[in-house]
């Protein structure tokens, strides 16, 4: 099934730092989606996208809706050490059953 | 509000046996999804029931993966026989409505099923 394209696939960082991460899709997408799982949970909503171009903020997470609707990025600034997961985008196509797309994920490590 | 039940939390089984996890979706919630997350993978919808309705399961191995929702509440999905590639997380999730403002999306913890 198809899955979209997150970079990076990993990353380790000091507490306080910015971190940033994005999503790209070969398919067009009219919303895009941003999730956190923990070991053992579900995953976690944290913002969502639907307009193109569209910038949303969350607390310290700021996410865009790429103008093109094949990608999207995430931002999270002054990491702290709860921030430890792994964020998975997801889109959902204006066609079809719309079903939710998965990003492949980026697991966040923050050294305190 | 409680939010998405499932159980069991894990389970080990050997190839060829049966298997069954169930879901206890959010209280008036008409969407209800089941997804398969193998490690390393982002989850992966396998069905998706609009109140005891199937609305998608073209990701369903229909050979050997069943569900059904049958008073439009809770769900169980089925896996008979199952293979060693079905080791995975079976999450289950379940919204207000499909799309649109209230898809919001709400995850249970999953089952984590190990096949030997």
């Amino acid at each position: 099934g198809q899955q979209l394209n997150q970079s990076p696939q990993s990353m380790f960082i000091q507490e306080g730092e910015d971190v940033s991460m994005n999503c790209t899709s070969s398919s067009i997408f009219n919303t895009w989606l941003w999730y956190k799982q923990d070991p053992g949970e579900g995953p976690v909503l944290l913002i969502a996208l639907y307009k193109a171009g569209e910038l949303t903020s969350n607390g310290r997470l700021t996410a865009q809706f790429g103008i093109t609707r094949k990608d999207s990025f995430l931002n999270i600034s002054a990491s702290i050490p709860s921030d430890v997961g792994i964020y998975f985008c997801a889109g959902r196509m204006n066609t079809g059953f719309q079903k939710l797309v998965f990003g492949t994920g980026t697991r966040l490590l923050v050294s305190p | 509000e409680a939010g998405v039940a499932q159980s069991p939390r894990y389970k080990i089984i050997e190839k060829r046996q049966s298997v069954a996890f169930w879901c206890n979706p959010i209280s008036g919630h008409a969407t209800l999804y089941w997804y398969q997350q193998i490690l390393g993978q982002g989850p992966k919808l396998l069905i998706q029931f609009q109140n005891n309705g199937v609305v998608d399961d073209s990701q369903l191995p229909k050979d050997r993966f069943s569900a059904e929702r049958l008073k439009g509440v809770d769900s169980t999905l089925k896996i008979q026989p199952a293979k060693l590639e079905d080791s995975a997380v079976y999450l289950c999730a379940s919204s207000l409505v499909s799309a649109g403002v209230g898809e919001t999306q709400y995850f249970g913890p999953g089952t984590r099923l190990l096949v030997l």
